[in-house]
């Protein structure tokens, strides 16, 4: 069974930082894309960065870049977006995501929250 | 990157049908036979139902379905059930998702 399990939320001020991670199990990590996808309180859903399976191919929302990085340990399972320079509009929650192709993301984690306030 | 457009809301009884559009342009939805539609109950995470236009993953009953015609993408659910009351997303190849459409089963 494929699982997703997100960490490393939490309360930052503006400009401040903070790295998420996710770990993953039940499937072949180092084979697969992987993304963060965020939901902003009350809002839709807005797909941040994507990763190739040997980290080699790495895509960012513009919005993101600059500021955040995807990342990837696969000796580990776990996938990590490190975020610089955060913003109160950075406020959502995270959720990591398989993706099998094409931007289709079938097994997603549970979420973390990040919120960005002074 | 403007996201896709969706109705904000449809609704419709127990045992009837309901069809949710999605509209992208030429560069997204119309260019790629790669629309996928996700469910996502309050406080859950999304859960794919549909992907590749029209393809369900296993275990999403058949009475979900999918299409495209143009720039625009549809997910019909047949025999609506209380439980499909939840919002619904599509999304494109490109990442672009769209602003989600809430389903109430009256």
């Amino acid at each position: 069974e494929v699982q997703l399990v997100e960490s490393g939320g939490d309360l930052v001020q503006p400009g401040g930082s903070l790295r998420l991670s996710c770990a993953a199990s039940g499937f072949t990590f180092s084979q697969s894309w992987m993304v963060w996808v965020r939901q902003a309180p009350g809002k839709g859903l807005e797909w941040v960065a994507s990763i190739e399976g040997d980290g080699s191919d790495k895509y960012h929302v513009d919005s993101v870049k600059g500021r955040f990085t995807i990342s990837r340990d696969n000796t580990k399972n776990s996938l990590f977006l490190q975020m610089i320079s955060l913003r109160v509009e950075d406020t959502a929650v995270y959720f990591c995501a398989t993706d099998r192709g094409y931007d289709t993301f079938d097994h997603w984690g549970q979420g973390t929250l990040v919120t960005v306030s002074s | 990157q403007s996201a896709l457009t969706q109705p904000r809301s449809v609704s419709g009884s127990p045992g009837q049908s309901v069809t949710i559009f999605c509209t992208g342009t030429s560069s997204d939805v119309g260019g790629y036979n790669y629309v996928s539609w996700y469910q996502q109950h309050p406080g859950k995470a999304p859960k794919l139902m549909i992907y590749d236009v029209t393809k369900r993953p296993s275990g999403v009953p058949d009475r979900f379905s999918g299409s495209k015609s143009g720039n625009t993408a549809s997910l019909t659910i047949f025999g609506l059930q209380a439980e499909d009351e939840a919002d619904y997303y599509c999304c494109s190849f490109v990442g672009k998702f769209g602003g989600g459409t809430k389903l109430t089963v009256l």
